[in-house]
């Protein structure tokens, strides 16, 4: 079976930086996704990861250590409108996405 | 403006009633996937279609069935709901099934089985 672990809530200052981590054991290894969703909206794309290292977008990255099973995804300076939840996503055997339960990030003024 | 649709948004069902929550997608792709969302649990895929024509099961099938008459539709059906379906239920889609490509999701259908 798949296994994605993330951690359920965090909580950071407008302007500062936070990092949420993600680990893995899955049956096969085809991609890392994140993905943002807003109370009460659709997940959308973040970034993406299938090689080892950082994936730098504006002021999210995404890294990415496939030996040790573990991605995290780095918010920085952070805006009120980054309060929502990210999704970890695994690519597996199958190309099919599993999911972890997602990381609410609370952004505080 | 492209994309994918869903239709409810929502849904308030009683117990063994059939529904059937439709999905559009006008982006050409090829595959395309159901999704429930549950608190605590995270997206788990139901069912998915890699091109038109094809099904397959996926983590909670159970109680749920698909099928993918064309390229742009993909309608779920429950075909008696009960209770422990009431959840959030995504539709997605990709522009193919082999690689991991960037899936992209409908606003979501909230569904309520009383």
């Amino acid at each position: 079976g798949q296994n994605i672990d993330q951690p359920t809530e965090m909580t950071a200052t407008e302007g500062a930086i936070v990092q949420i981590n993600c680990t893995y054991q899955t049956s096969g290894f085809n991609g890392l996704f994140w993905y943002q969703q807003h109370a009460g909206e659709a997940p959308t794309f973040l970034s993406y990861n299938v090689l080892d290292g950082l994936e730098e977008k504006g002021r999210f990255s995404s890294f990415l250590s496939r030996s040790k099973g573990y991605s995290y995804l780095l918010l920085k300076e952070l805006q009120m409108k980054d309060s929502a939840s990210y999704l970890c996503a695994v690519a597996g055997d199958d190309y099919k996405l599993s999911f972890g339960a997602g990381t609410t990030v609370t952004v505080r003024a | 403006i492209a994309g994918i649709t869903q239709a409810p948004t929502s849904q308030i069902l009683a117990a063994g009633r059939r529904m059937t929550l439709r999905c559009t997608q006008d982006m050409r792709h090829n595959a395309m996937y159901w999704y429930r969302q549950d608190l605590g649990l995270g997206l788990r895929l139901i069912h998915y279609s890699n091109t038109a024509g094809t099904t397959g099961k996926g983590e909670v099938p159970d109680g749920y069935s698909v099928s993918r008459a064309n390229t742009d539709d993909f309608p779920l059906t429950l075909a008696s709901a009960v209770p422990s379906q009431t959840s959030v239920y995504f539709c997605a889609s990709s522009s193919t099934s082999g690689g991991a490509d960037t899936q992209y999701f409908g606003p979501g259908t909230r569904l309520t089985v009383l």
